[in-house]
């Protein structure tokens, strides 16, 4: 199992343009989850899904947007990135809101 | 919706001693409350956990308790050893109710 994979794991933005961070996870998990952590922060919920077809909204929404179709994928949208977006982006997944399998992370950094 | 407070920031002990993080929650309704360690560069990874129906949990040199009248937790190391340096985060949710909510997190650094 590779268990959850995010791409990139680096990416420089310029400011007003958009991309989309991709996760997937070959765990069979229901849930899935977002996280953004800023240096020396702790992680902040952007948004999660307790199954396809099923988002919701966490901490921190405003400039995101994300998409749940399969239970595999849960794909994470920035719209017009802004500085305060540059972070260390989380995916995560979880059999049933239990114990939380983290991806490696992926650095975003707009200019 | 849920918040979670937690004390200290950062912790210095000397390797042998005790360590012990605090955390505070405010949904009542939380009944899941994990913790994970993050080391430098890396994904956190779940401890241990413990649900709302244990008062403690034991795990060889990790100890978990929660007072849910108070709604607080606390992680308890005994014996740390320079390999536990890290920053550790509490969390809560509800069992099954998706919304994990993290603590800020408490930087360890146990010093040989």
């Amino acid at each position: 199992n590779a268990g959850v994979t995010q791409t990139p794991k680096f990416r420089i933005l310029k400011i007003g343009q958009s991309m989309t961070l991709q996760c997937t996870q070959d765990m069979n998990h229901n849930y899935m989850y977002w996280y953004r952590q800023d240096p020396g922060m702790g992680l902040k919920l952007i948004y999660y899904s307790v199954g396809a077809g099923i988002t919701d909204k966490g901490e921190v929404p405003n400039g995101y947007n994300v998409s749940r179709s399969t239970t595999e994928d849960f794909p994470l949208r920035l719209e017009l990135a802004a500085p305060s977006q540059t972070s260390v982006y989380f995916c995560a997944s979880s059999p049933s809101g239990g114990e939380l399998f983290f991806g490696e992370g992926s650095r975003l950094t707009v200019l | 919706g849920e918040n979670v407070e937690q004390h200290p920031s950062t912790l210095s002990v000397q390797e042998g001693d005790s360590a012990v993080i605090k955390c505070t929650y405010s949904d009542s309704a939380s009944n899941y409350f994990p913790w994970y360690k993050q080391e430098l560069g890396k994904r956190p990874q779940l401890i241990i956990d413990i649900r709302s129906n244990v008062g403690e949990k034991k795990d060889q040199r990790i100890a978990v308790t929660l007072n849910k009248t108070a709604k607080h937790f606390s992680l308890h190391i005994t014996e740390t050893q320079p390999e536990d340096s890290a920053v550790y985060f509490c969390a809560a949710s509800k069992v099954k109710g998706g919304k994990l909510i993290f603590g800020q997190g408490t930087e360890l650094s146990v010093k040989p």
